[in-house]
Order: C-alpha cells, then sequence, then structure tokens
C-alpha cells in the first residue's frame, strides 16, 4: 500500500532563506506525487505534481520539487521564503485504486523576518 | 467559478444530535471527494464519488456517517448520532476526471465541526 512520510513537523525560516520541505513515500505502483499547500482556516491548494517525464517540476509560487525514484523522495524547495509562505504544506501519493489521494501528516512552515 | 462551496463552515453541536455537512463541486466536475483532518490523523480520504456514484467508502469510520450524491452539483455528509471524537475539519473537493486520474482536485474552504 502506498504512504506518505514528511519528515519535518515544523520548519521554521528567516524570510529570504532557502527551504526545503521532506516527504518520502512508499509505493508499489506507478507514482504519482503532488504538493498541496493549506493558508491558515483555508483549504488546501495544490502546488505541483509530477506524473511523468521531467523529475524537476516547477509549481506556483516560486516552489519546485525533485522525484528521486531511487531515494523514493519527493523533496519541496524554495530558493527564498516570503512572509507569504507561512502556511502547513501536504505531500500525496495517488492510491493504488487510481480513485484518491494519500496524504502526508503535514509540515507546517513559518516564515519570519 | 465560486470554486467548491462547502457550509457551514463551522458546526458546533451537542453529543447525539444529527450533523450534516454540505458541498456544492465545482460545475462540471465528475469527481468529489470527502475528507476529514484532525490533528491526531491528518487528512483522511472518507470517500469517494464519479458520477454520483459512491465508488470507494472504505475510509467511512462507521455506521454513523453516510454521504448522499443526489445530483452533480450537490453532496452531503451526515453524522448521527455525533460524538465529540467526530471533532474535526471536514473538506470537501472535487476534480473533472474520475478513476485512475491524475487530475488536480480543487478543495472546498472546509467545515470545522465541534463535537460537545
Amino acid at each position: 500500500a502506498q504512504s506518505v512520510t514528511q519528515l519535518d513537523s515544523q520548519v521554521p525560516v528567516f524570510e529570504e532563506a532557502p527551504v526545503e520541505l521532506r516527504c518520502n513515500y512508499s509505493s508499489s505502483v506507478s507514482v504519482y506525487l503532488f504538493w498541496y499547500v493549506q493558508y491558515p482556516n483555508q483549504g488546501l491548494q495544490l502546488l505541483l505534481k509530477y506524473l511523468s517525464g521531467s523529475t524537476l517540476v516547477k509549481g506556483i509560487n516560486g516552489f519546485e520539487a525533485e522525484f528521486n525514484k531511487s531515494q523514493t523522495s519527493f523533496h519541496l524547495r524554495k530558493p527564498s521564503v516570503h512572509i507569504s509562505d507561512t502556511a502547513e504544506y501536504f505531500c500525496a501519493v495517488r492510491n493504488q485504486a487510481g480513485t484518491a489521494l494519500i496524504f502526508g501528516k503535514g509540515t507546517t512552515l513559518s516564515v519570519s523576518s | 467559478d465560486a470554486g467548491v462551496i462547502q457550509s457551514p463552515r463551522h458546526e458546533v453541536t451537542e453529543m447525539g444530535q444529527e450533523v450534516t455537512l454540505r458541498c456544492k463541486p465545482i460545475s462540471g466536475h465528475n469527481s468529489l471527494f470527502w475528507y476529514r483532518q484532525t490533528m491526531m490523523r491528518g487528512l483522511e480520504l472518507l470517500i469517494y464519488f464519479n458520477n454520483n456514484v459512491p465508488i470507494d467508502d472504505s475510509g467511512m469510520p462507521e455506521d454513523r456517517f453516510s454521504a448522499k450524491m443526489p445530483n452533480a452539483s450537490f453532496s452531503t455528509l451526515k453524522i448521527q448520532p455525533s460524538e465529540p471524537r467526530d471533532s474535526a475539519v471536514y473538506f470537501c473537493a472535487s476534480s473533472s476526471q474520475g478513476w485512475g486520474s491524475t487530475d488536480t482536485q480543487y478543495f472546498g474552504p472546509g467545515t470545522r465541526l465541534t463535537v460537545l
């Protein structure tokens, strides 16, 4: 069965610093991976997704993620964060049945000045 | 487009009461999902509908939970009777493709349920 592990529950960073949010997955079938962001009191919004092709995926708001099959990872990165990036970030993998997403527990990114 | 609409945004009820959460998916989307988010368990899929038909309800916790989708533009999630452990944020999401899709899921703002 598929699963997702987000290695850090909280990541505090200063504004304009780079950040990496880590995600490891477990899957025995073709892998489709997603990163979603949840701003306070809002629903989830898709940042980016990997379906196939280039292992470096670019998303919205300057985020990118790299699919690494050998390390079963899909880490999210941004070279310079803003205060407005403060949110909870979820990594997800599509389930084997193809019906829905399996989410990690989330990483809270806190950006301070 | 207005996006996925959920109501109410907040619900406070007493144990034993019936609770009904409502969702209007994005027009034209034929897949609808109900998720539950708690601190302990994170985001969990409760049920998935495709073309108004429940496809996967393996995540529904127990018989107290039921979900319906009478038409393409409306779904309900009902809890009867409610218990304090049902307190959570319930999200509805929709997407434009169905089974096996990798299409983006669009989430509503959620309903924060508190059962006293």
